[in-house]
């Protein structure tokens, strides 16, 4: 069974920083594009970064590149978001997906509110 | 950026009707689209991949149509646990880009 476990949201002030981390188990991790996407309050889905199966290549929304980071550890099954330089606008559920474009399999998300 | 033009934003209906949502993409993108279910305080599931490819253990009252431009989710006989909010998303480019939603309520 596919599971996809995020941790770390968290209250952070605007220009803040905060990491993410999504703990992976179920499938072989290191044969999967991952990716983060994310839901404001009561707004639809939107998607924000995914990375190859390798770390090689890495894709981003416009308005967090620069800003947000993903990354991977195949060794540790893991996927990391690493936000900085926070906005009360990326306020958030953040959830953990499989796939690169197909996304197969989401985890439960993990809430991120940024506000002073 | 493709941009995913979804239809209805909302509309009701009853069980044992039929529902059909609609995607319309800005630009042509092959079949790469998915669609998935999302209930109140839960992650969304996907439904369809490959517009017309159900996933695994998606109910056969289900199905997608549609490549290019058009896109449908049709549920032929609306059940209770279909009550929801569907999206549509495009993997044809980067950045993926989502439909704004359909809530599908009574």
């Amino acid at each position: 069974e596919v599971q996809l476990v995020e941790s770390g949201g968290a209250l952070v002030p605007p220009g803040g920083s905060l990491k993410l981390s999504c703990a992976a188990s179920g499938f072989t991790f290191s044969s999967s594009w991952m990716s983060w996407v994310r839901q404001a309050p009561e707004k639809g889905l939107e998607w924000l970064a995914n990375i190859k199966m390798d770390g090689t290549d890495t894709y981003y929304l416009d308005s967090v590149k620069g800003r947000f980071t993903i990354s991977r550890d195949n060794g540790k099954n893991s996927l990391y978001l690493q936000m900085n330089s926070l906005r009360v606008d990326d306020t958030a559920v953040y959830y953990c997906v499989k796939g690169g474009g197909a996304l197969d399999y989401w985890g439960q998300g993990t809430l991120v509110t940024v506000s002073s | 950026d493709i941009q995913m033009t979804q239809s209805p934003s909302s509309l009701s209906a009853s069980v044992g009707d039929r529902v059909t949502i609609t995607c319309r993409a800005s630009q042509g993108i092959r079949n790469d689209l998915g669609w998935y279910q999302q209930k109140p305080g839960q992650a969304p599931k996907r439904l369809v991949h490959a517009a017309s490819t159900l996933h695994s253990g998606v109910p056969s009252r289900f199905s997608g149509s549609g490549s290019g431009t058009e896109f449908t989710l049709t549920i032929s006989s609306l059940q209770p646990e279909d009550f929801a909010t569907y999206y549509c998303l495009q993997n044809n480019s980067h950045p993926r880009t989502f439909g704004q939603g359909t809530r599908v309520e009574i």
